[in-house]
Formats: structure tokens, sequence, C-alpha cells
């Protein structure tokens, strides 16, 4: 199993602030990383991947890639108490894989 | 269009039924998995077919079997399931390959009694 280490959270923020969420992941040939939204009791919800390093927006959210210190993060602008979710780290380290981190439980607190 | 559709949505059987959960995708997509996720836990992954041939197999119990039939349809048949295989279980497809976006079902709630 390949490791992928995200904080567990809780992490709460106020609306209107970042919220930041990070991710680490342990195998060096890993090509491509994404990040799910999860509802309790839903399925994960994709909403952004990222193949190169640097920093990739769309919309609210940001994400960020750093292959060297095999780092990727999250950030969310402008939280919303709609944004409080678990956010899933998932990385894919060769063909067809795709392996997730333990989540981080954001809450955005109105 | 990015659905993927599980049937069905919830299940509950005894330790001695068989039964099978359905999953289908249209997006021409020839990578379908299966996952399966306990209460606040990630996904795992079980099994990955790609190109129709099964390519990954997580070293799940053999009471779950996965079948594809073709390359828009993934089953995954139980027998003899034990009440910790209670779970929510989700399959994915994406294309094949090591950069591609891979997109959920809703998964089927499954309960052993």
């Amino acid at each position: 199993q390949k490791e992928v280490e995200q904080n567990s959270g809780p992490l709460s923020v106020p609306e209107g602030a970042i919220a930041s969420l990070n991710c680490t992941y342990s195998d060096r040939g890993s090509q491509s990383f994404f990040w799910y939204r999860q509802y309790s009791g839903k399925s994960p919800e994709l909403i952004m991947f990222i193949y190169s390093n640097g920093d990739k927006e769309d919309g609210r959210f940001t994400a960020q890639l750093n292959k060297a210190s095999q780092y990727v993060s999250l950030l969310i602008r402008d939280s919303q108490p709609s944004d409080s979710a678990t956010y899933l780290c998932a990385v894919r380290a060769g063909a067809n894989n795709l392996f997730f981190g333990t989540g981080t439980r954001l809450t955005v607190i109105p | 269009d990015t659905e993927v559709t599980q049937t069905p949505k919830h299940l509950v059987m005894g330790m001695t039924n068989k039964k099978s959960l359905k999953c289908e995708q249209h997006m021409g997509h020839r990578a379908m998995y299966w996952y399966k996720q306990k209460a606040k836990k990630p996904p795992e992954l079980m099994f990955v077919y790609s190109y129709e041939k099964l390519s990954i197999n997580e070293s799940v119990p053999s009471r779950f079997s996965p079948e594809c039939p073709n390359s828009s349809l993934l089953n995954l048949h139980l027998h003899a399931l034990q009440p910790e295989d209670s779970a929510l279980y989700l399959c994915a497809s994406s294309q094949p390959g090591d950069v591609t976006e891979a997109f959920f079902g809703q998964g089927t709630r499954l309960t052993v009694v």
C-alpha cells in the first residue's frame, strides 16, 4: 500500500477565511495527485487534480504540488459553510492504481 | 457526463446469501475500480480492471469476486460475507494511465447481518 499522509483534523476556520489542507506521499514515482471532497455518507467528489510542480487554480481552490518535497496541498479561499466536509488526498503511483490519504475533516464556522 | 451508476444503493444480506453489486459507466473509460470504505476511514482499493482485464487485486478475500463483462460494466459478487464486511462499496472509473482522473459512483451501502 502506498503511503499518503494527511492531518486528520478536525480543521476549523471561520467563514471567509482561507483553509489550508496538506498531504505528503511516500512514493517518488507518483505521477498525479487529486483532491476529493466527501460529505458524510456520500461518495467522493473530484474537485482538483494536479500533475506538474507549481500551483493550479480553479475558482476558490488552488492545488500546489512540490514533487521534490513529496508534498501536495489544497487552499480554499473565501471558505463557506458548504465547504465543510472531509477532504481526501489521492495519489496515482503507477497506471491504474489510486490510493487515498486518511482525509482531513474541515469545518467552516459561520 | 461524468456519471458512474451503482446499484443497489442499499443492501442488507445474511452471511449465507449470495448477492451482486453492479456498476455502470458510459464515459468510454477503460479502467474501473472497486473500493471499500468503512465509517470515518478513507476508501481502500480492492480491485482494478484495465481493458476488461483484472490488473490489481489488493489481497482481497475470495468471498469477494469481481467481474468485468464489458467495458461499461463492473460487478462485485458477494458470498459468505462476514459482519465486518459491512461498509460503503464504491465503484470508480477512469481512462487507463498515470495521469487520469477517476470519478466515483454514489456507492452501495452494504450491511451484513
